[in-house]
């Protein structure tokens, strides 16, 4: 169980586009997800974390116009990077709670690597 | 402020096993976390602990001091394709996951 999916696996898009990600839980319904960004061999760096039906949080130096999220349902979430630039090429990867009875641990899509040129 | 430390990277041989330390210093604790990365991929799961003591799942184990903000995941008959970097993470006071940078382990034939 606690399987989430991650849409696209892998973009290339030009400069200054905007591009959105998908992040679904199959089997479980998420009241909380995670947006996280990961640099070539650093640490995983939370971005924001999203509740339904609520504005996200963001976590301090990311801009919340650039990276947009929406947490429609309790089994999606889309982050959109707004006007891309080459420093946004990284590796994205949403996580989920399941908020039963294993309710804090995240499970983990598995990403989305952006490359924008 | 919060601090998680762990080793950078560590070399084991197959076969053999492998303890990787893991120590914290947070605002408040909910419990810990290791996850597995491999090369490319996002972490999966391996274990959680929020009481002291020793957590066995098959090869691989966690152990967990409190009082010491001290953990470690112990890696049994070590194989090839437990090759990857190990993330520790504490959940905080404020149910915040914070994470170590992880602690890559190569293993050798």
């Amino acid at each position: 169980g606690a399987v989430v999916s991650q849409h696209p696996s892998r973009v290339i898009c030009k400069s200054g586009t905007s591009v959105k990600i998908e992040c679904r839980s199959l089997d479980f319904q998420a009241t909380t997800m995670f947006w996280y960004r990961q640099f070539p061999k650093q640490s995983l760096m939370l971005m924001a974390t999203s509740n339904e039906g609520s504005k996200a949080t963001y976590e301090q130096g990311v801009e919340k116009d650039k990276f947009l999220i929406n947490h429609a349902s309790l089994t999606l979430s889309t982050l959109t990077v707004t006007s891309a630039h080459p420093e946004d090429s990284s590796f994205y990867i949403c996580s989920a709670r399941t908020g039963t009875i294993d309710a804090e641990t995240q499970y983990f899509g598995p990403g989305t690597r952006l490359l924008v040129l | 402020g919060q601090n998680i430390d762990q080793p950078t990277e560590m070399t084991a041989t197959e076969g053999a096993i492998v303890q990787i330390n893991c120590t914290y210093q947070t605002s408040g604790f909910n419990g810990l976390f290791w996850y597995q990365q491999h090369a490319g991929e996002a972490p999966t799961f391996l274990s959680y602990n929020v009481l002291d003591g020793l957590e066995e799942k098959g090869r691989f184990s966690s152990f967990l001091s409190r009082s010491k903000g001290y953990s470690y995941l112990l890696l049994k008959e070590l194989q090839m394709k437990d090759s990857a970097s190990y993330l520790c993470a504490v959940l905080d006071s404020n149910y915040q996951l914070i994470w170590g940078a992880g602690t890559k382990l190569i293993i050798k034939p």
